[in-house]
C-alpha cells in the first residue's frame, strides 16, 4: 500500500541555520512527489515537486529537495532558514493506482532568534 | 476569480444537525479532494473524486456524503454531525496526480 511518513514531528532550528526535514515514501511505481508548507490558519502552498529527471528539485522560498531512490526518500532542505519560514511541512505522493494523494503527517517547523 | 474556494470559512453547528460545505474550483480539473485536518493526524483523505459523477472513498468516509454534478463543485455534507467531526477542512483539486493539487484555505467547523 502507499504511504508516505515524516518522522520528525516537530523541530526546532534557529534562524540562520541549516534544515532537513525527512520524508520516506512507500509507493510501487515511480512516485510523483511533493513538498507543501502550510503557515497557520492557511492552506497548503505547493514548495516544490518532482516528477523524473534530475533528482534534485529547486522550489520557492529557497527550498530544494533530493529524490533517492535507492532509500525511498525525498527530504527536503534549506541552506539558512529564516525566521518566516516556521509552519508546517507535508509530504506527499501522488499515486495513479489510488487515483489519490497521500500525506505524511507533517513537520512543525519552529524557528528561534 | 479563479482558484480554489471553500464556504463557508468558520462554522459551528449543533450536535445531529446536517451541515454542508462548500467547494468550487475555476480550472475545470478533474479531481477534486476533500480532506480534514487534525492535531497528530496530518491530513486524512475522506472522499475525491476524479470526474464529474465519479466518487469514491478515502480513509476516513464514515459519516460524510459527497456528490460531483458539475466538474467544479464538490460539495461534502455531514449527514447528522458529531463532536468528532470538529475539524478544519480542506478541498482541493488537481488536473492529474502528476501536478501539484491547489488547496482551498479550509472551513474550520466546530460541532457543539
Amino acid at each position: 500500500a502507499q504511504s508516505v511518513t515524516q518522522p520528525d514531528i516537530h523541530i526546532t532550528v534557529s534562524e540562520g541555520a541549516s534544515l532537513e526535514l525527512r520524508c520516506n515514501y512507500s509507493y510501487g511505481a515511480t512516485p510523483y512527489l511533493f513538498w507543501y508548507v502550510q503557515s497557520p490558519g492557511q492552506g497548503l502552498q505547493l514548495l516544490l515537486k518532482y516528477f523524473s529527471g534530475d533528482t534534485l528539485v529547486q522550489g520557492i522560498k529557497g527550498f530544494e529537495a533530493e529524490f533517492k531512490r535507492s532509500q525511498s526518500s525525498f527530504n527536503l532542505r534549506k541552506p539558512s532558514v529564516h525566521w518566516s519560514d516556521a509552519a508546517e511541512y507535508f509530504c506527499a505522493v501522488g499515486a495513479n493506482t489510488g487515483n489519490q494523494f497521500y500525506f505524511g503527517t507533517g513537520t512543525s517547523l519552529t524557528v528561534i532568534p | 476569480d479563479a482558484g480554489i474556494t471553500q464556504s463557508p470559512r468558520y462554522k459551528i453547528t449543533e450536535t445531529g444537525r446536517q451541515v454542508t460545505l462548500m467547494c468550487h474550483q475555476t480550472w475545470s480539473h478533474s479531481y477534486m479532494f476533500w480532506y480534514r485536518q487534525d492535531l497528530g493526524h496530518g491530513l486524512r483523505l475522506i472522499y475525491y473524486s476524479a470526474a464529474a459523477d465519479i466518487t469514491d472513498k478515502g480513509e476516513v468516509p464514515d459519516g460524510y456524503v459527497v456528490s460531483r454534478s458539475k466538474t467544479e463543485n464538490f460539495p461534502l455534507t455531514l449527514e447528522s454531525a458529531t463532536r468528532s467531526q470538529t475539524s478544519v477542512y480542506f478541498c482541493a483539486s488537481s488536473d492529474t496526480l502528476n501536478t501539484e493539487a491547489f488547496f482551498g484555505q479550509g472551513t474550520r467547523l466546530t460541532v457543539v
